[in-house]
């Protein structure tokens, strides 16, 4: 079975700082794809980086970035130059290969709120 | 459409009454998802389409649940007998190749079921 963990109810960020938000997966498959989503208050879904099991680099878009460490099963999300828009609660999720393939498994989020 | 439909958006029904969501995928789109999000928390899992493929329904909650995908495009999710518990943020995600770990799912907006 597939399971992602956020340990981080909640953060802090002052406004252009940084901050790491963590994600511990398992699985038991070498397949799999780990991803962010941000939901800010108003509810949709927003899909924000990706990262491939067999990816050397950690990924990149834009200001966020993924440090992905796999013999610790973690791949958390960086957000660097933090903006007041970036509160919001954040999803980490994982698409594992074998027979739950398809299927994305979500944690259960972080809230984040940046102050100014 | 140029995104991931619902409707509706708001279905406030009583206890024990019938209720039916609609999701309309993103074109093209051959995976479909369905999750219930309670206020607040992570993001759980129903059931999961893929092409002709059987569907995946191992989250669905109890037997007064089920879904249908018509013609691998709309699905349409129903609750009989709904129940207070039901009460949550109904979301539909689709994404353009399930079975492939690195592809991003695209989320609706959902829809918000309040069972009085």
């Amino acid at each position: 079975a597939q399971k992602i963990t956020q340990t981080q109810p909640g953060m802090f960020v002052q406004e252009k700082e940084a901050v790491t938000l963590d994600c511990t997966y398992d699985t038991s498959d070498q397949s799999y794809g780990l991803f962010w989503y941000k939901q800010p208050s108003s509810g949709e879904m927003i899909f924000l980086i990706y990262q491939g099991s067999y990816d050397e680099q950690n990924a990149t878009e834009g200001r966020y970035s993924l440090n992905f460490q796999k013999a610790r099963k973690s791949a958390n999300l960086v957000i660097s130059a933090s903006q007041l828009g970036d509160s919001a609660m954040y999803f980490c999720a994982m698409r594992s290969g074998g027979t739950s393939y398809g299927k994305l498994t979500f944690g259960q989020g972080t809230i984040l709120t940046v102050h100014p | 459409g140029a995104g991931v439909s619902q409707s509706p958006s708001n279905k406030v029904t009583e206890k024990g009454k019938d209720v039916e969501l609609r999701c309309d995928p993103i074109s093209g789109h051959t995976a479909l998802y369905w999750y219930r999000q309670s206020l607040g928390q992570g993001l759980e899992f129903l059931i999961y389409f893929q092409g002709n493929s059987a569907p995946d329904k191992s989250g669905l909650p109890s037997d007064r649940f089920s879904a249908e995908r018509t013609g691998g495009s709309v699905s349409t999710l129903t609750i009989q007998r709904t129940q207070q518990e039901d009460s949550a943020v109904y979301l539909c995600a689709s994404s353009s190749r399930g079975g492939q770990a690195h592809t991003e799912a695209f989320f609706g907006q959902g829809t918000r079921l309040t069972v009085v």
